[in-house]
């Protein structure tokens, strides 16, 4: 079974610039959810998906970062302009149902270093 | 929303049990407790999750307590491929107020 796929692995960038990431869940999982994790802390759930609808973004920084999930399946998020603080890895996950007693699935992440 | 507070780190020898605790002691009735850990550059891993019930499976057993505000993952003989980040993590809530949060985790130093 493919896992969870994430692209780019690395980007570096300057600050005020914008950025995209992409994430491919494992194939019939309704759940999508997109993670910050800073360095030295856990992850920080930034929103999720049920299907291609939300069910929470209520820590995504909705003045810079947005995200789509529009067929339900792959999603991308995006920061639009980048600041300093948003150096960290964002990791994707997915689970096969929503409602929290369900397994998520990682994918490898992407490293994000804005200068 | 509800917390989790863990030791930043722990040490064991390889080949004895490790038990790792995790205070939630403003869990909701609806929060599954799960545990995930990560490895350096790779993203987490699930370990095990339960509600109220003590849970076992091939990796790990998860004790909860009683009134549910702690919990303790027991890995029944660490090897030197558990040294990783452990996560406490409560999932659920329901409805708008389903939240998902994760712990600042502890570090499992493995001896051999």
């Amino acid at each position: 079974e493919a896992g969870v796929a994430q692209s780019p692995r690395y980007k570096i960038i300057e600050k005020r610039q914008s950025v995209a990431f992409w994430c491919n869940p494992i194939s019939g999982h309704a759940t999508l959810y997109w993670y910050q994790q800073i360095l030295g802390q856990g992850p920080k759930l930034l929103i999720q998906f049920q299907n291609n609808g939300v069910v929470d973004d209520s820590q995504l920084p909705k003045d810079r970062f947005s995200a789509e999930r529009l067929k339900g399946v792959d999603s991308t998020l995006k920061i639009q302009p980048a600041k300093l603080e948003d150096s960290a890895v964002y990791l994707c996950a997915s689970s096969l149902v929503w409602g929290g007693g369900d397994e998520q699935f990682f994918g490898p992440g992407t490293r994000l270093t804005v200068l | 929303d509800a917390k989790t507070t863990q030791p930043n780190s722990m040490e064991s020898n390889e080949e004895e049990p490790v038990h790792l605790p995790c205070n939630h002691s403003t869990i909701s009735g609806t929060d599954y407790i799960h545990w995930y850990r990560q490895l350096p550059s790779q993203g987490p891993e699930y370990v095990i999750h339960g509600l109220t019930s003590n849970v076992n499976n091939r990796m790990a057993s998860l004790a909860i307590a009683e009134d549910r505000k702690s919990s303790t993952l027991i890995l029944h003989r660490a090897t030197l491929r558990d040294a990783a980040v452990y996560y406490c993590m409560l999932g659920g809530g329901g409805g708008s107020n389903y939240k998902l949060t994760f712990g600042k985790g502890t570090l499992l130093t493995v001896n051999p």
